[in-house]
């Protein structure tokens, strides 16, 4: 069975500075998407990035981005010029591209930005 | 473009209830997954519709139920409530998954 691991239950960074957030999985599929969902207080589940697992660019978006390391099945989130508005939890995802067509999601991430 | 929204925000039920959630899905969106969130597991995988068809569930006991109507708006139902229920539900919609899943708001269980 796919699993994600996020191994940091808390991270907190100051106004500003860069961020990193980390993720391994593991499966046995060569094909399949990765995400990063952001969740503020409102609950609501915001995609922030997402990995085509057979792109080997890793993913950019504003400030997000990604290093993805396919051999060692790795997913980092790297926040630049953190803001306070970047305060959630983060929660990292796998989607197999065949098979069942669900998100297998790490335990989460709690980001704390300090003015 | 609407997001996709779920009904009631909120809900208190007693045990050995049953509720009915609902979510609408974003326009064009044919499919509509469900998670349950709780503190202690995390996001569990419920089910997942297509077309009306349930293509995928999770492994959760029988009285979790869903289903999709031909405008792709769903519910998911549960029998005969337990206090272990409690949880954050969440309804995801998308057009064929690589762009990822949009998320409504959740509907916040209570069971007392």
């Amino acid at each position: 069975a796919q699993t994600v691991t996020q191994s940091q239950p808390e991270m907190s960074v100051q106004e500003a500075e860069t961020v990193t957030l980390s993720c391994t999985y593991d499966t046995s599929e060569s094909d399949y998407y990765l995400f990063w969902y952001k969740q503020p207080p409102s609950r609501q589940m915001i995609l922030v990035i997402r990995q085509e697992a057979y792109k080997q660019q890793n993913a950019t978006e504003n400030r997000f981005s990604v290093n993805f390391q396919k051999a060692a099945k790795s997913f980092s989130l790297k926040i630049s010029d953190s803001q306070l508005g970047d305060a959630a939890m983060y929660f990292c995802a796998y989607r197999p591209i065949q098979g069942a067509q669900k998100l297998v999601f790490g335990q989460g991430t709690r980001l704390t930005i300090n003015p | 473009k609407a997001g996709v929204t779920q009904t009631p925000r909120y809900l208190i039920k007693t045990r050995g209830q049953q509720v009915t959630l609902s979510c609408s899905p974003i326009s064009g969106h044919r499919s509509v997954s469900w998670y349950q969130q709780t503190p202690g597991q995390g996001l569990q995988f419920l089910f997942e519709y297509f077309s009306e068809t349930q293509r995928n569930k999770g492994n959760f006991p029988g009285r979790f139920s869903g289903r999709q109507f031909s405008n792709s708006r769903s519910e998911m139902n549960v029998s005969t409530l337990e206090l272990g229920d409690s949880a954050l539900y969440l309804c995801a919609s998308s057009f064929g998954g690589r762009e990822g899943y949009t998320f409504g708001s959740g509907t916040r269980l209570t069971i007392v």
